[in-house]
């Protein structure tokens, strides 16, 4: 399969706990972007990388958040001290120059 | 990026082609619409884009009006498995910055055997 991978698919922590998601784009794409989306809304933005730079980040992205692409292949994206309100799926998308985005199935967080 | 409107839901028979309307009337010139769908718990799809042109892909066809400030996408025999969330979006691409997607509620649709 050679569509973007997301690991772990689910999780469930803790609050206070920290967690960390992984992101496999589709090889030789070189910008890759995260999302979050809770029940019944779109998914809304919270960072971009073009190779290993990241360009943009998003107002929803506390300072508990911190998202990396070492060598501009796979990113991860750690939530510190864990909250309620980020239980949410996590979503990864990355595209080529032209821009249209492909997205992987997920990571659904929940916090107890 | 512009800001479009959906419908909220739409029902269509099996096999019959689904018509999902969106209008985004304050596009910009340099502003593609795109189609993007969700089915329940997994990521979204992309679907198809278009500038000005009509679009056919093997999934679905894309038609914008000629001004531009409303485009159509269709399903041209729905089955069940298209039950799903389907969001227009539109945006400027090629973008060497700000090229995030911004999303809004979509429309569900409901493929009904």
């Amino acid at each position: 399969d050679t569509g973007v991978s997301q690991n772990p698919r689910h999780k469930i922590t803790k609050r206070g706990q920290n967690v960390t998601f992984r992101c496999d784009p589709i090889s030789e794409h070189n910008r890759l972007y995260w999302y979050r989306q809770t029940l019944g809304q779109g998914p809304e933005f919270l960072t971009y990388f073009q190779n290993e730079a990241q360009l943009e980040k998003s107002r929803l992205l506390s300072d508990r958040f911190s998202a990396e692409r070492p060598k501009g292949s796979f990113s991860t994206l750690e939530i510190q001290r864990t909250e309620q309100g980020d239980s949410a799926m996590y979503l990864c998308a990355s595209s080529p120059p032209t821009d249209t985005q492909y997205f992987g199935p997920g990571t659904r967080l929940t916090v107890l | 990026d512009a800001k479009t409107t959906q419908p909220p839901s739409m029902d269509c028979a099996e096999g019959r082609a689904a018509n999902l309307p969106c209008n985004h009337s304050t596009i910009s010139g340099n502003e593609y619409v795109y189609w993007y769908r969700q089915i329940h718990s997994q990521g979204p799809q992309y679907i198809i884009h278009g500038l000005k042109n009509n679009e056919t892909n093997e999934m679905a066809s894309l038609i914008i009006t000629e001004d531009r400030k409303s485009s159509t996408l269709i399903l041209p025999h729905a089955t069940l498995r298209d039950t799903a969330v389907y969001y227009c979006i539109v945006r400027v691409a090629w973008e060497t910055s700000g090229s995030r997607l911004t999303f809004g509620e979509g429309t569900q649709l409901t493929v009904n055997p």
